[in-house]
Parts: structure tokens; sequence; C-alpha cells
């Protein structure tokens, strides 16, 4: 069993919905990190969380230690948010990825 | 304008022809590390280094080197590169072990 698994691994959206995408660990972190890839490749990061919620923008991120469980919320979407998702939990010795979900948002 | 650089962008090469793969950050962070991404794998840690002069294993460290002379610069070298080494690598870095990553636009590389 993977240490980090993200659902769903694909999700089609029509624009203006609302998007949940969950990540679940079963390892003892001190933070966890959602990032973004766009079809050109690149890696931005979007949270980083160790506790509670954060927002920015149309995006949320809320995390759950003690159900070892982060959801990242987008809301009113657009077809620019199409991207790939992928969740990250920082261990004492490492950075562990999921496999990431693929986000289409069509409009 | 904070950024991580990384070069080449892209390379392709030979089985066993020795390859550095740059990696320049602007931020002042201490720390900084290589990962590589594979379809169906995900991106995995190749090396970190915390600070200068210190550096540590990943997942996947067979087939790699990287050194941390300057606080700016964290290379990764392919002594002897094999086919399985053909992924897309990203160099990152941060101000702490735990805070933001910022990553590098990434490197593809193909080895024949």
């Amino acid at each position: 069993k993977n240490e980090v698994e993200q659902s769903p691994q694909n999700l089609t959206a029509q624009e203006g919905e609302f998007i949940t995408i969950n990540c679940s660990y079963s390892v003892g972190i001190s933070a966890l990190h959602w990032l973004q890839q766009h079809p050109g490749g690149g890696i931005v990061s979007l949270f980083m969380l160790s506790s509670g919620k954060k927002k920015h923008g149309r995006l949320i991120a809320t995390i759950n230690i003690q159900e070892k469980h982060s959801s990242l919320h987008i809301t009113a979407s657009h077809p620019r948010d199409s991207a790939v998702y992928i969740c990250a939990v920082r261990t004492p010795t490492k950075l562990v990825f999921g496999a990431g979900t693929i986000l289409r948002v069509k409009s | 304008e904070a950024q991580v650089t990384q070069n080449p962008r892209y390379l392709i090469t030979v089985t066993g022809k020795k390859l550095t793969v740059t990696c320049s950050q602007n931020m002042n962070h201490e720390y900084m590390s290589w990962y590589r991404q594979d379809p169906g794998l995900g991106l995995r840690q190749i090396y970190y280094s915390m600070n200068v002069e210190v550096t540590d294993k990943g997942d996947v460290p067979e087939g790699y080197k990287v050194s941390r002379k300057e606080k700016r610069n964290f290379p990764l070298i392919l002594e002897s590169p094999s086919p399985n080494q053909t992924s897309l690598y990203f160099c990152a870095s941060s101000s702490g072990w735990e805070e933001t990553q910022y990553f590098g636009p990434g490197t593809r590389l193909l080895v024949l």
C-alpha cells in the first residue's frame, strides 16, 4: 500500500463546478503540500499545511491530522484549473508524493 | 525575480557518457533537492541537501551523485547514465525542511 493515496485519479468537471480532491496518508507527518503541475510540466506549490485550513483565491485546502486526511477544494472551477494536482507529505526523513489527480475542466 | 533554474532543459545522450544537470536558486535557500518523475511512479526524491556540504540520499539515489559546495548551486551528476535514468528531473529549493518548495522548470533526459 502506498504511503500517500489520492482520489480520484482522474476528474472531469464542467466550468463552474465545485471540485474536491482527496489525499490520505499512512505515515506520521510534519507537513502536507499541495502542488499543481500544468501540461507544460512546471510544478507550483499551492499550499503547505500542518493543521487546519488555508484559502487562496478559489482554492481551499484542509487537513485533519487525526484522520490523516487532506482535501483540496476548487470553487467556481475554470478551464485554466486543468492540471495535475499532487499531494506530498513531509516525514522526518523524506518527502513522499501521491500519484496525482488529473483534473480537466470543460467549458 | 525569485527563481530556480535548471540546465539543460532537454538532453539526449548515450549510455555511459557522464553528464551534469545544473540547478541554481537565487533565494538564499538552505534546503535543495532533486526529484525524478516517471509515468505511473510519480515524483520520487533522489537526493537532498540541508545546507552547504550537507547532502543525503532520498528514495532513489542509485546511479546519481550530488554536491553542494555553494549555497545557491546543487548539481546532479550521472557518472554513467543508463536508459532506466530516462526521466523528467526537477530541482527544488526551500528556506527550510518543512517550508514551501520552489521547483525548477524541469529537465527532460533521454538516455539511448
